[in-house]
């Protein structure tokens, strides 16, 4: 079982440029959740898809948004980068369904905007 | 979400036990208590959970007080391994969002 995976694993991007990051879930698993952490801070909850739609949204902006495919993987896209967005950005999957006591979560991808 | 308070950091001597504790003094009666921990440069790692019963897994174990204000995770024989920040959460099940705080920051020493 591949786990949680996460590309790219660095990235580096200019202010004002977009990004797509992708995540495939683990094996079984077919709701994924995007957190974003900052240096020194606890990963921040950006939202959560399920059945390819939306269920939950943390307190982002619409620059951030995502998709969900037929085959349970992810991209979160963010638009008009700012400096403010370097961070780790963390994918999670559960499942199946909605029921879940556990997250498991990849091993991130670094964002840094300059 | 109940807001919860952890130490910002705790040393333990390597294969003494680790006991993290957590004040979650605003609990609803249908909240859980979660534990993950973050090693560094991983994603976060689930530990253990509960609701107000004690409960142990291989990893850890988990003590929720009588009146669920708080808990303490017990690594009941750390290792060098164990140093990561680890995360005291509460949550409803199924709402699949979890909150971080800033978590407590655990240095395993020989």
């Amino acid at each position: 079982d591949a786990g949680v995976t996460q590309s790219p694993t660095h990235l580096i991007k200019t202010r004002g440029q977009q990004v797509t990051l992708r995540c495939s879930p683990k094996s079984g698993h077919d709701t994924v959740s995007w957190y974003q952490q900052a240096l020194g801070q606890g990963p921040q909850f950006i939202f959560q898809y399920y059945e390819e739609e939306e269920r939950q949204r943390g307190n982002f902006p619409d620059r951030f948004s995502g998709h969900q495919f037929p085959n349970y993987s992810s991209e979160l896209n963010v638009n008009a980068l700012l400096l403010g967005d370097s961070a780790l950005y963390l994918c999670a999957s559960s499942g199946p369904g909605l029921a879940l006591d556990e997250q498991y979560f990849g091993p991130g991808t670094r964002l840094t905007v300059t | 979400d109940a807001k919860t308070t952890q130490p910002p950091s705790m040393d333990c001597a390597e294969g003494r036990a680790a006991n993290l504790p957590c004040n979650h003094s605003t609990i609803s009666g249908n909240e859980y208590v979660y534990w993950y921990r973050q090693i560094h440069s991983q994603g976060p790692q689930y530990i253990i959970h509960g609701l107000k019963n004690n409960e142990t897994n291989e990893m850890a174990s988990l003590i929720i007080t009588e009146d669920r204000k708080s808990s303490t995770l017990i690594l009941p024989h750390a290792t060098l391994r164990d140093t990561a920040v680890y995360y005291c959460i509460v949550r409803v099940p199924n709402t699949d969002k979890l909150i971080f705080g800033t978590g407590t920051r655990l240095q395993v020493f020989p």
